[in-house]
């Protein structure tokens, strides 16, 4: 089945400490997202890339960083976690911009320590 | 700007009845597209329905229905007969069409607690 996979779903990490957290898509979808959500939140986008084009959110602190080496992958990289950071990171995939629909994937629990 | 409003933060039912979850939304575009996402204990983000806002036709899935009405800037969501895995927060998004947008603008979620 085609799915977008997140690896790990669970990291623990130290403050400070540089964390990468990993999503791939089997989809061949144009678009990948990256997504935090906090406890009890909806979940607020971080950047997106469309092919190899970086699009990132005004606010996205610059402590988060993101590559994308081919089609298939797409890695989130935490400079400096800090204790705010904890959080569910979501991976989604569409097609094209805008209004196609977005699939996520299971997400990672980041916790800092 | 765009924004989407769930005033129900949290609805408990027991097996068996319906619920519907509300969301309101707010555009200045004459083209947009709406979603509802379920987000289970697990964490993951499940797609459930997209709809453009040309297609006033309500839809129903299984147990599932929406209602969209543009007049009241609305699109319910039914579900009839819950059951316990139906237990989720489920959240409507609100996406614009114009060029440059690529965010999907999330309502706050509703959590439903369905009772055995």
């Amino acid at each position: 089945d085609a799915m977008v996979i997140q690896n790990p779903r669970y990291q623990v990490t130290q403050f400070g400490k540089p964390v990468t957290l990993s999503c791939s898509q089997t989809l061949n979808h144009n678009v990948m997202y990256w997504y935090q959500q906090k406890s009890s939140q909806a979940p607020k986008l971080l950047f997106h890339y469309y092919d190899k084009d970086f699009n990132n959110e005004a606010d996205t602190p610059d402590n988060f960083q993101s590559r994308r080496p081919n089609t298939s992958f797409c890695f989130l990289d935490i400079r400096s976690p800090g204790l705010g950071d904890a959080a569910m990171y979501l991976c989604a995939t569409s097609l094209a911009i805008s209004t196609d629909t977005q699939y996520f994937g299971p997400g990672t629990r980041l916790t800092v320590l | 700007a765009q924004k989407v409003t769930q005033a129900q933060t949290e609805i408990s039912v027991v097996e068996k009845e319906d619920v519907t979850l509300d969301c309101v939304y707010e555009t200045r575009d004459t083209t947009y597209y709406l979603f509802w996402y379920k987000q289970p204990p697990s964490g993951e983000l499940v797609f459930l329905i997209r709809r453009n806002s040309f297609d006033e036709q309500n839809e129903i899935s299984g147990r599932y229905s929406w209602n969209f009405q543009k007049s009241t800037s609305s699109f319910n969501f039914t579900i009839t007969a819950s059951q316990v895995v139906d237990s989720a927060v489920y959240f409507c998004a609100l996406s614009e069409a114009r060029a440059g947008r690529r965010a999907l603008t999330f309502g706050s979620g509703t959590r439903l607690q369905v009772q055995p």
